[in-house]
C-alpha cells in the first residue's frame, strides 16, 4: 500500500475485555513504532520493532500491553483486561531504517474507547 | 527527565507569518522534527533538523540551535488549511521520538 494502515479505525469495548489493534507498515520499512495519544496530548511512545524483534519496550505502561510483529511486516498491539484509562488513539508508524534522519510515517490510528 | 515545551495555542491571520517555538531537554540529541496533525488525522512529517541553522521547504522553514536546545517552525503565507496541531519531536538516545504536547494553530480570515 501507499501508506501505513491501521485497523480497526474505531474500537469500543467494555472494561475488562481484550482488544487487538493491527498495523500494516509501508512495504520495505524495517522499523515499526507504536505510540499512544490521549485527548489534547502529545504522542507517547509504547514500543519499537526492528524486524520482528522489539529492542525497546520501555513505553508499555503495564504488563497488560503486549505487541508482536510477524514476517517483518504486520504488527499487532494487544491490550488485555482493558481499563478506562486505556482509552486513547493508538498510532503506528514505520520508517525505512533506524537512522535519526529516517522519517517516521504515521498511520491514521485506532481510536479506542473503553466503557 | 525528557521534556519538550511548546506553546499550547497560537492564532494568526491568513497570509501572515507565524513562528512556533520548541525548547527541549533530553538525554542525547539526534535531531528535531516537526509534524502536522489535522483533527482526527495522522501526524504528517514536515521537517527534520540535525544541525544548527535554517531548513526551508516551501512555505515552511525550521530552525535549530543545539547550544540553546531550541528550535522553531516558521510558517509563511498562512492559509486556512494550515489550521492544525504542530508537534516538535526529538530523537534522543533511543529509537523513538519524544513529542511535545503540540501547538494548536488557528488561522483566521
Amino acid at each position: 500500500g501507499a501508506g501505513v494502515s491501521q485497523s480497526p479505525s474505531n474500537k469500543v469495548t467494555e472494561k475488562g475485555k481484550d482488544v487487538e489493534l493491527r498495523c500494516d507498515p509501508i512495504s520495505g520499512h524495517t522499523a515499526l513504532y507504536w505510540y499512544r495519544q490521549s485527548l489534547g496530548q502529545g504522542l507517547e511512545f509504547l514500543i519499537y520493532f526492528q524486524g520482528n524483534s522489539a529492542p525497546d519496550k520501555s513505553g508499555l505502561p503495564s504488563d497488560r500491553f503486549s505487541a508482536e510483529r510477524t514476517g517483518g511486516s504486520v504488527s499487532t498491539l494487544t491490550i488485555q483486561r482493558t481499563q478506562q484509562e486505556d482509552s486513547a488513539v493508538y498510532l503506528c508508524a514505520s520508517s525505512l531504517g533506524v537512522l535519526a534522519s529516517d522519517t517516521q510515517y504515521f498511520g491514521p490510528g485506532t481510536r479506542l474507547t473503553v466503557l | 527527565g525528557q521534556s519538550l515545551e511548546q506553546p499550547s495555542e497560537v492564532t494568526a491571520v491568513e497570509g501572515a507569518i507565524v513562528q512556533i517555538n520548541c525548547t527541549y531537554q533530553t538525554s542525547g540529541f539526534y535531531g528535531l522534527s516537526w509534524y502536522q496533525q489535522h483533527d482526527g488525522g495522522a501526524p504528517t512529517f514536515l521537517s527534520y533538523n540535525a544541525l544548527d541553522g535554517l531548513e526551508e521547504t516551501g512555505r515552511f522553514s525550521s530552525f535549530l540551535s543545539r547550544s540553546d536546545s531550541y528550535g522553531y517552525l516558521l510558517l509563511q503565507e498562512l492559509q486556512m488549511k494550515d489550521s492544525a496541531s504542530y508537534f516538535c519531536a526529538v530523537r534522543d538516545s533511543g529509537y523513538a521520538l519524544n513529542f511535545g504536547k503540540g501547538t494548536s494553530l488557528l488561522v483566521t480570515p
